[in-house]
């Protein structure tokens, strides 16, 4: 069973950087994974703010960034603001097997 | 503008069957890829199942692989996940995706979703 595996939860201050991971149990973690960083406030539906490693929707504040970082897919969050306080979710393809989520980040600001 | 509307969601006993659908407009649905995620309650997101644009291939979380069957209607627009042998553990809010798959692959659209609650 494929584990996909992001920190329980990271603390930043406001105005600060902090960049969240996303790493594979099958091993290093490429562009062919698409990974996709989705963002969830209590009580609201997921919302996506990348898809395939860097690119942003059109919503996406310019602050929020994606890459590759050491063989894990990460976001990264710059100039930190007290509404980025959220959970932050991602998404890696494994081809016919589907779609496996991280288990999610609490990112407290 | 796009918009996914899930329904069909309730209370039902385990072993049960229940049938969910999300209705989309706003986008030509016929030419997208769908999805259904789950989130149990104070839980983090489980994909379920994806569907292709046409309905000809689909494929399944291996928590429901054999009990879910994902479909689609293109003339209506409308997204279903038939749920049979329902077990406590499928209670969670179901969200239904819009999926881009075009060179790309971008979860870009979700609905509100729909709350499953499997108890006898």
């Amino acid at each position: 069973q494929t584990v996909v595996t992001q920190e329980p939860s990271l603390t930043v201050s406001p105005g600060g950087t902090v960049t969240l991971t996303c790493a594979s149990s099958t091993g290093a973690v490429t562009n062919v994974y698409f990974p996709n960083w989705f963002q969830q406030k209590p009580g609201q539906a997921p919302r996506t703010l990348i898809y395939s490693t860097t690119e942003k929707q059109s919503w996406t504040p310019a602050r929020f960034s994606g890459s590759l970082l050491g063989g894990k897919a990460a976001l990264t969050l710059s100039d930190v603001q007290p509404e980025d306080e959220a959970d932050y979710y991602c998404l890696l393809y494994y081809g016919g097997a589907g779609y496996v989520f991280g288990g999610g980040t609490k990112l407290t600001v | 503008e796009v918009q996914l509307l899930e329904s069909g969601g309730g209370l039902i006993q385990p072993g049960g069957s229940l049938r969910l659908s999300c209705a989309a407009s706003g986008f030509n649905f016929r030419t997208y890829d769908m999805s259904w995620v789950r989130q149990a309650p104070g839980k983090g997101l489980e994909w379920v199942s994806s569907i292709n644009d046409n309905g000809r291939i689909a494929n399944y979380a291996d928590s429901v692989k054999g009990r879910f069957t994902i479909s689609r209607d293109n003339s209506k627009s409308t997204l279903y996940l038939q749920m049979n042998s329902l077990r406590a553990e499928d209670t969670a809010v179901y969200y239904c995706a819009k999926v881009d798959t075009a060179m790309v692959i971008n979860f870009d659209y979700w609905g509100q979703g729909t709350l499953v609650t499997v108890s006898s």
